[in-house]
């Protein structure tokens, strides 16, 4: 089974830019999920989709970042405009609805704001 | 408001002998939880977890104990291995809300000294 992928790995951007991640999640799972780790802390959730619907959305600074998938399968996650404080590891996550051995995650995007 | 605590940012241990990892939560609503490993410019992956219903999951060299009266999780491995270096999350999530999303701790970097 291929596992979620993301890409771009790894992003410098200077701030008031703005950045765009993509994930592709395994195939057939109906949840995605887009979470934030600072260094130093644990894993935060931004959003979580059911299919191509929002489920939670309520952590999402809507002011500056946005996600959306598409067709129920890929998703991305943009930042617009970037503050120094969004430099993060930005995680994409999927999950069949049984979710007896959890999430499964993709390697990240580390994003570098200057 | 930290719903799941992990208060020892890091440990060391010998090559062998055990490592033991705490976890505490707030919220009484949890009652599935898991354990995550992480190494570096990789995403967390699963390891084991355990039902509300159960104190006691074992997995190989992988035993998670809980204490529901204390709200607290701990993690053991017997023996510890040097490829057990690694940072470990506590995830707490409610399994039988349908796919809600995990709250997890801010990891314990474990190292294991040969």
């Amino acid at each position: 089974e291929a596992g979620v992928a993301q890409s771009p790995r790894y992003k410098i951007i200077e701030k008031r830019q703005s950045v765009a991640f993509w994930c592709n999640p395994i195939s057939g799972h109906a949840t995605l999920y887009w979470y934030q780790q600072i260094l130093g802390q644990g894993p935060k959730l931004l959003i979580q989709f059911q299919n191509n619907g929002v489920v939670d959305d309520s952590q999402l600074p809507k002011d500056r970042f946005s996600a959306e998938r598409l067709k129920g399968v890929d998703s991305t996650l943009k930042i617009q405009p970037a503050k120094l404080e969004d430099s993060a590891v930005y995680l994409c996550a999927s999950s069949s609805l049984d979710r007896i051995y959890g999430y499964t995650f993709g390697s990240g995007t580390r994003l570098t704001v200057v | 408001d930290q719903q799941v605590k992990q208060n020892s940012p890091s440990l060391s241990v010998q090559e062998g002998r055990i490592s033991i990892l705490n976890c505490d939560y707030t919220n009484s609503m949890f009652d599935y939880f898991l354990w995550y490993k992480k190494y570096p410019a990789e995403g967390p992956t699963f390891l084991i977890s355990i039902s509300s219903i159960k104190d006691k999951n074992e997995d190989g060299r992988f035993t998670v104990f809980l204490n529901k009266s204390a709200k607290h999780l701990s993690l053991h491995i017997v023996p510890s291995q040097p490829g057990d270096s690694a940072v470990y999350f506590c995830a707490a999530t409610l399994r039988n809300s349908g796919n809600t999303p995990l709250v997890f701790g801010k990891g314990t970097r474990l190292s294991v000294i040969a």
